[in-house]
């Protein structure tokens, strides 16, 4: 079964830093790129952060540039977000979403998701 | 980055058509073939649902169609159906980034 499931989230004070995870399994991990794609609660979808299958073409929301890293593990199967300088408006459901190709710009949609880890920022 | 502009609601009855437009601009909808579109039910993750602006994935119904005139990108379901009552999200590449519109609710009557 093709799944994604994030890891990592919960209640942070602003300005801390907390790393979010996600498993792939049921896919050739190294194929395909991935992205975080984020829903504050009761709004619309963001797309906040893409990474090529190799790592070597990543791309960030303006929001999120010089505050988020994107890594991925293709050993671990894994995709990771390292958020630092977290902020109130950064509070949301974070999921992790396959990409149809190997480049995050090649097709750039959204086929698998996981279910979303929520991140609270708040004192 | 400003999210793409989609109305907030649009409804149907059953049987019937409906679009829902998606507009950006000429650094993002405009210049590129890469919008695809979102289902979303309550409490559950996102549905990819057309891609490069008028792609079905597998397993979507050929009820649901994508097109792109311009700086505006459109999904039309055709044939509603209650299950079709949920949150439309279109997204496009913007050049290094990506764009989310604000999302549509569509009601089935």
């Amino acid at each position: 079964e093709v799944q994604l499931v994030e890891s990592g989230g919960g209640l942070v004070q602003p300005g801390r830093s907390l790393r979010l995870s996600c498993a792939a399994s049921g896919f050739t991990f190294d194929d395909y790129a991935m992205h975080w794609v984020r829903q504050a609660p009761g709004k619309g979808l963001e797309w906040v952060s893409g990474i090529s299958w190799n790592s070597g073409s990543i791309g960030y929301a303006d929001s999120v540039k010089g505050r988020f890293t994107i890594s991925r593990d293709n050993a671990k199967n894994s995709l990771y977000l390292q958020m630092n300088s977290l902020r109130a408006e950064d509070t949301a459901l974070y999921y992790c979403a396959k990409d149809l190709g190997s480049s995050w710009y090649a097709f750039h949609a959204f086929d698998i998701w996981g279910q979303g880890t929520m991140v609270t920022v708040s004192s | 980055q400003s999210a793409l502009t989609q109305p907030a609601s649009v409804s149907g009855s059953p049987g019937q058509s409906i679009t829902i437009s998606c507009t950006g601009t000429s650094s993002d909808v405009g210049s590129y073939n890469l919008v695809s579109w979102y289902q979303q039910h309550p409490g559950k993750a996102p549905k990819l649902m057309i891609y490069e602006g008028s792609k079905r994935p597998s397993g979507v119904s050929n009820r649901f169609s994508g097109s792109k005139s311009g700086n505006t990108a459109s999904l039309t379901i055709s044939g509603l159906q209650a299950e079709d009552e949920a949150d439309y999200y279109c997204c496009s590449y913007a050049g290094s980034k990506g764009v989310f519109g604000g999302g549509t609710k569509l009601t089935v009557l």
